[in-house]
């Protein structure tokens, strides 16, 4: 049973470029979360999604960031217009069907993104 | 509110000796705990997880770690550490009213040989 995949792994993007993340869960799973780390720092949520829903997105900024999770194929986090404050570990993570605050949720390699 | 707290940002222990990375929480109703565990450019590996039962919780690597409802606390523990164990730990609750699982900051382990 593949674990969660996640690619690019390494992402390098100009000021003002689109980054376009990602993240296929493990086979079964229908949640996926996205975290956000900065170096030396903790994970910050971002949002939560089950198949063609998002569930909890308090922890995506206003602007410039989406997500998506289609019936079918892989999970997405977009980055419109990046700025060198977007540069970090992007993490994703699934879930087997269940409620968010209980499953044990398990993790991507992650995709680092660098602005130039 | 639903909170996680992981008072240290770094522990050092010796090869050898007992090892404790501490976690405290707060969730109404019964809590869902977790220890995950960070190695470097690598994403979270987890450990184990509390949900009801046995306060002790076996999990991987020959770590266990506490449940204490009375001191709201959930302390990863390993009887000898291994220079190996070096890494980033994350302490997470959910369960009860929570919406979501949220995350500690992290404590930084560091066995010396």
């Amino acid at each position: 049973n593949a674990g969660v995949m996640q690619n690019p792994r390494h992402l390098v993007r100009r000021r003002g470029q689109e980054a376009r993340l990602r993240c296929s869960p493990m086979k079964g799973h229908s949640h996926v979360y996205w975290y956000r780390q900065l170096p030396e720092e903790g994970l910050k949520f971002m949002v939560y999604l089950q198949k063609e829903n998002i569930i909890d997105e308090s922890g995506m900024p206003k602007e410039r960031f989406s997500a998506e999770f289609p019936k079918e194929g892989p999970s997405i986090l977009r980055i419109q217009q990046v700025v060198r404050g977007d540069s970090a570990a992007y993490f994703c993570a699934s879930s087997p069907k269940g409620t968010g605050a209980t499953d044990t949720q398990y993790f991507g390699p992650g995709t680092r993104l660098t602005v130039l | 509110a639903q909170s996680v707290a992981q008072p240290e940002d770094q522990v050092n222990v010796a090869e050898g000796n007992p090892l404790t990375v501490k976690c405290t929480y707060s969730v109404s109703g019964n809590p869902y705990l977790f220890w995950y565990v960070q190695y470097p450019n690598r994403g979270l590996q987890f450990l184990l997880k509390y949900i009801t039962g046995d306060n002790l919780v076996k999990g991987s690597y020959g770590f266990e770690a506490e449940f204490n409802k009375s001191q709201t606390s959930f302390h990863l523990k390993k009887p000898s550490a291994l220079v190996s164990d070096s890494a980033l730990y994350f302490c997470a609750s959910g369960g009860g009213s929570a919406s979501k699982i949220i995350f500690g900051s992290g404590t930084r382990l560091s066995i010396r040989p």
